[in-house]
């Protein structure tokens, strides 16, 4: 069974920090997205990455799936009130026929 | 921007009654996916479909839930005598190919069984 962990599971900072968030798993997966969930609402995709050690930029968000495809990072730089949500990482593999992998997620609050 | 649509935005039943979720997936997609999300935890997969049959399943994907793509358009779950513990979001989800992994989600549906 694959697992994903998502760490850490709450955070609350101020208007303007840096954060990062992890997503790992003892599990190679072929892709890793990162989806944004508000409450009530499905996942929203940000970012998928594919390749070991690729790095992806979103703006302020700079998403990276680490070499071995087992874990991924999301980075926010001078976070907003706006970025305030739940982010999901999923991990996917090729082949498609599976679903993906959801973790429990982050809840992100950015207090302004 | 296409969009995965899914209808109805809410659903509430008694237990033991059959329901129907519906899901339009973007249009050029050709793999289709049901997932559910019960309050409070993770999402987690129910079944995949390509080609008018199901791909892969779940666990949880068991004897009361099947899936069908009635037309060009459509694909649905049906939940042929539902319990209390279905009550939950149920998102479907569409991919371009078979080999594209990235999954688009629609708003889900929830599901509340008295």
């Amino acid at each position: 069974t694959q697992l994903l962990e998502q760490s850490p599971q709450f955070l609350s900072i101020q208007e303007g920090e840096n954060l990062t968030v992890y997503c790992n798993s003892s599990s190679v997966f072929s892709s890793l997205q990162w989806y944004r969930q508000e409450p009530g609402e499905g996942p929203v995709l940000l970012v998928t990455v594919v390749t070991g050690g690729e790095v992806k930029k979103l703006k302020r968000l700079t998403f990276q799936f680490g070499d071995a495809r087992k874990d991924s990072s999301l980075h926010i730089t001078a976070a907003q009130p706006g970025d305030t949500g739940l982010y999901l990482c999923a991990g996917g593999v090729r082949g498609g026929a599976d679903g993906l992998t959801f973790g429990k997620g982050t809840h992100l609050i950015i207090q302004p | 921007e296409p969009e995965v649509t899914q209808t109805p935005s809410h659903q509430v039943t008694q237990m033991g009654q059959e329901v129907i979720l519906r899901c339009v997936p973007i249009s050029n997609h050709l793999y289709f996916y049901w997932y559910r999300q019960i309050l409070g935890q993770k999402v987690e997969f129910l079944v995949s479909f390509y080609n008018n049959e199901i791909s892969e399943k779940s666990e949880i994907f068991d004897d009361q839930f099947s899936v069908e793509r009635p037309d060009g358009s459509n694909f649905t779950l049906k939940i042929r005598s539902t319990k209390l513990e279905d009550s939950a979001m149920y998102f479907c989800a569409s991919s371009e190919t078979v080999w594209q992994e990235t999954q688009y989600f629609g708003p889900g549906t929830r599901l509340l069984v008295l």
